[in-house]
């Protein structure tokens, strides 16, 4: 089983729409993170938690919420979707040093319409 | 601020030739430097670290360098294969930042 899942793998959305990626970790970190993927431009981070009760906003948090529900649990909220949120969307975990690994779920496709 | 410079793709090679993406880095501190790897419809996966000035992470045949003089840790494989087809990241912590730093990413393509 992948250490690290996001559901779900695809969505498509309208305009105006709330939508709500998820992401759970099996690899027992307290460290998690959400990053957004477009072409050219890399991984930017959104937010970042490093523990149940220490959330972060990241480079580009506008427009999103997060969620830590446990350990393992960190969703991201989308509260009204618009066109310039569809891209691939990455969530991470690793340990507290900063030479760790950060080991990457397989990401969703979200299509805003 | 900290910052990763990667050169553009993409790169496109034949089979068995010799591989360098170039990456340098701009960080206050003391940064450990990574290469992620992306194959097609995955995530991220780490490819190699290092975290000191002269250390060298391989691993798969790949190789990079940490080179403090000249800020960069490029990534070397003397003979690369179509499986090898990916997008390759580089990217940077400092001891201060726990958060990763990342280059744009550079998309390579190998031919048979």
């Amino acid at each position: 089983d992948a250490d690290v899942t996001q559901t779900p793998r695809n969505r498509i959305t309208k305009t105006g729409k709330r939508i709500m990626l998820e992401c759970s970790q099996t690899k027992g970190h307290d460290r998690m993170y959400w990053y957004r993927q477009d072409p050219g431009l890399g991984l930017r981070l959104i937010y970042y938690s490093f523990d149940v009760k220490d959330i972060n906003k990241g480079e580009i948090s506008d427009g999103y919420s997060v969620s830590r529900q446990a350990q393992a649990k960190f969703s991201l909220s989308l509260e009204s979707a618009i066109p310039n949120q569809t891209a691939l969307y990455f969530c991470a975990t690793s340990g507290v040093d900063s030479t760790d690994t950060q080991y990457f779920g397989p990401g969703t496709r979200l299509t805003v319409l | 601020g900290n910052s990763v410079t990667q050169m553009e793709g993409p790169v496109t090679l034949s089979e068995e030739a010799f591989l360098t993406i170039n990456c340098t880095y701009t960080a206050t501190g003391y940064p450990s430097l990574f290469w992620y790897v992306q194959y097609p419809g995955e995530g991220l996966q780490l490819l190699l670290k290092a975290t000191k000035a002269d250390d060298k992470g391989s691993n798969k045949g790949f190789e990079a360098t940490y080179r403090k003089e000249t800020t960069s840790f490029h990534l070397e494989k003397g003979s690369v294969q179509v499986s090898d087809s990916a997008v390759y990241f580089c990217a940077l912590t400092t001891d201060s930042n726990y958060q990763l730093i990342w280059g744009a990413g550079t998309k390579l393509i190998i031919k048979p």
